[in-house]
């Protein structure tokens, strides 16, 4: 069964920092990307950023919006996804859903259940 | 960028059967697939079609998918409503550097 399980979210002040995990069973983890996927309070789904697989070079790609201020990386040997988020702000506040991507599709086979950043002082 | 816009609500009776469009503001929506995500209230999303037109496992044929190049738009189906397909639907689709969602649309089962 393909499992994503996030992990790592919760209460931080703006401009400071989190590394949210995302742990993953039930497939091969290194033949995958993954993206991540936020959901502020209320509003839609916006998507953050993606890492293909090592086979296609683990390059990344960001939204405008979080570019330069955050960063994904990946653990094929313990099958872990990663999200570094710096400088939080405010707006960055949401649910985390981390995905998996088929090959080619450009979308979203799997999702995980969330996890939540709350940006606040 | 581009943009996908959907309708912000639909409601219909159980039974009969609703249309969302996803429309694409710039591109042409049938160079890269199209997905369709449910999200019911408290829960993370699932994926009903993927790759234009395709059923995941699990997904009863009720739901469809389909691409219309003349209004450069896509469409999900939902047909036999039922209580259970209250949610909300976002389309999903791709550039060669970025991933865009539709804003989104609520389904109601009056």
């Amino acid at each position: 069964e393909v499992q994503l399980v996030e992990s790592g979210g919760g209460l931080v002040q703006p401009g400071r920092s989190l590394r949210l995990s995302c742990a993953t069973s039930g497939f091969t983890f290194g033949a995958y990307a993954m993206s991540w996927v936020r959901q502020a309070p209320g509003k839609g789904l916006e998507w953050v950023g993606l890492i293909r697989s090592n086979t296609y070079g683990g390059t990344t790609e960001y939204a405008a919006s979080v570019k330069d201020r955050f960063t994904i990386s990946r653990d094929d040997s313990r099958s872990v996804a990663y999200l570094q988020v710096n400088s939080l702000k405010i707006e960055d506040t949401a649910v985390y859903y981390c995905t998996r991507e088929p090959l080619r599709s450009g979308g979203y086979d799997y999702w995980g259940q969330g996890t939540l950043v709350t940006v606040s002082s | 960028n581009f943009m996908l816009t959907q309708p912000h609500s639909v409601s219909e009776s159980p039974g009969k059967a609703v249309t969302i469009s996803c429309t694409r503001s710039s591109g042409n929506i049938a160079s890269n697939y199209v997905h369709w995500y449910q999200q019911r209230p408290g829960s993370a999303p699932t994926t009903v079609i993927h790759e234009d037109n395709q059923r995941p496992s699990g997904v009863p044929d009720r739901f469809s998918g389909s691409i219309d190049s003349s209004s450069n738009s896509a469409s999900l189906t939902i047909s036999g409503l039922k209580t259970e397909d209250e949610a909300d639907y976002y389309c999903q689709t791709y550039d060669d550097s970025s991933h865009v969602f539709g804003t989104g649309t609520e389904v109601t089962v009056l």
